[in-house]
């Protein structure tokens, strides 16, 4: 069965930083699909950014860019100069091609301070 | 819509009512998805439907719960007989295909008391 972890369940980062948050998956699957979700504290949950299983490029999406590493079932998100509106919740979820669900990870709560 | 809907925002029930909760998806997106997030914690799969396919029920905690799709568009998500562990934010999703990020609605806060 897939699974996501995160093993982070907080961290801190000062504004302007970089700070990379991990998630390693489980699958049998050879085509998946791995996303990252923002949750600040209004509750919204907001798409960041996609890495396809079969994309050869590390996916970026202005700040926010997918450290994929096939081979170890990692795909960490990194965000690059922290500003203090990304602190918040962050998911890390995947989707197995053959079931089209999309499980999620527990959670990392980003805090960034000035 | 623009975006995903969810009604009611907010929902008080007593233990042991049915509540019923609506999602609309944005138009034009073939996938639903229905979540359940406790207090503090990550999303738990419910539910999902795919066009005209049957949905996938694997999520559903027990048989008080069920959903329904009507045209392959607004979803309706049931609690029979709500207990106070019942209680949570009900969120729904949809998806235009597999390399779609999901948009999700605002969610449904359900408080059983």
């Amino acid at each position: 069965a897939q699974k996501i972890t995160q093993t982070q369940p907080g961290m801190f980062v000062q504004e302007k930083e970089a700070v990379t948050l991990d998630c390693t998956y489980d699958t049998s699957d050879q085509s998946y699909g791995l996303f990252w979700y923002k949750q600040p504290s209004s509750g919204e949950m907001i798409f960041l950014i996609y890495q396809g299983s079969y994309d050869e490029q590390n996916a970026t999406e202005g700040r926010y860019s997918l450290n994929f590493q096939k081979a170890r079932k990692s795909a960490n998100l990194v965000i690059s100069a922290s500003q203090l509106g990304d602190s918040a919740m962050y998911f890390c979820a995947m989707r197995e091609a053959n079931t089209d669900k999309l499980i999620f990870g527990t959670g990392t709560r980003l805090q960034v301070f000035p | 819509g623009a975006g995903v809907s969810q009604s009611p925002s907010n929902k008080v029930t007593e233990k042991g009512k049915d509540v019923e909760l609506r999602c609309d998806p944005i138009s034009g997106h073939t996938a639903l998805y229905w979540y359940r997030q406790s207090l503090g914690q990550g999303l738990e799969f419910l539910i999902y439907f795919q066009g005209n396919s049957a949905p996938d029920k694997s999520g559903l905690p027990s048989d008080r719960f069920s959903a329904e799709r009507t045209g392959g568009s607004v979803s309706t998500l049931t609690i029979q007989r709500t207990q106070q562990e019942d209680s949570a934010v009900y969120l729904c999703a949809s998806s235009r295909g597999p390399d779609y990020g999901f948009t999700f609605g605002s969610g449904t806060r359900l408080t059983v008391v």
